[in-house]
């Protein structure tokens, strides 16, 4: 079983570039997450998409994008990368929380912008 | 701000001794889980509480949820080396899908 599968695992940017990092679920969960771990903050939650259509703020929002493609497919995108982005980005999707499940988390990307 | 906050951030003990970590939060919440991270992996996940739940056991971990207080403990006990990792709570705000995780607590056992 696959999971949560993120790509790329990792990625070195130049200030001002554009990337979207991927993320894809096989468990057919309705909630999608993404989050950026740096050092000494835990986990800060960037957007997240409660059902298939729609997205929602996290904690730290701005520079980011995301598209809930389809249930499986959740992207995350940044559009001019900044030196402050580098961090290791984790998806995560869980089937409803509301319905007290647990969340997946997929096994990290490290982006690095220089 | 983030809904969670680990204390201690960071705790070093010897094999085959207790582990307690405490996690306080905010607003009312529909649940509260604790998950686990080995350095440089994703997060797996330990145990889920809910708030009309007092306390849970899974193997070695047993965990209080005070909602009063807002605040929960997880008790790692007999602890091994293997369980040298970061440790997180986080939670769902009720009536929300939204999944805040606390800044962590850095376990170590020393053989």
């Amino acid at each position: 079983n696959a999971g949560v599968t993120q790509t790329p695992k990792f990625q070195v940017l130049k200030t001002g570039q554009s990337m979207t990092l991927q993320c894809a679920q096989d468990m057919n969960h309705n909630s999608m997450y993404w989050y950026r771990q740096d050092p000494g903050m835990g986990l800060r939650l960037i957007y997240y998409s409660a059902s298939e259509g729609t997205t929602d703020k996290g904690e730290v929002p701005n520079g980011y994008n995301v598209s809930r493609l389809n249930k499986r497919e959740f992207s995350l995108r940044l559009e001019s990368a900044a030196p402050s982005q580098t961090s290791v980005y984790f998806c995560a999707s869980s089937e409803a929380l509301l319905h007290g499940t647990e969340a997946f988390f997929g096994q990290g990307t490290r982006l690095t912008v220089v | 701000s983030q809904q969670g906050e680990e204390d201690p951030q960071a705790l070093s003990i010897q094999e085959g001794e207790n582990a307690t970590m405490n996690c306080s939060y905010k607003t009312s919440i529909n649940n509260l889980q604790w998950y686990r991270q080995n350095s440089g992996r994703g997060l797996v996940h330990l145990i889920l509480i809910r708030s009309n739940e007092r306390e849970k056991h899974s193997g070695r971990l047993r965990v209080t949820l005070d909602t009063s207080k807002k605040s929960s403990s997880l008790l790692i006990t007999a602890s091994r080396a293997a369980d040298t990792a970061s440790y997180f709570c986080a939670t769902d705000a009720r009536g929300s899908e939204k999944l805040v995780f606390g800044k962590g607590t850095k376990l170590t056992v020393n053989p």
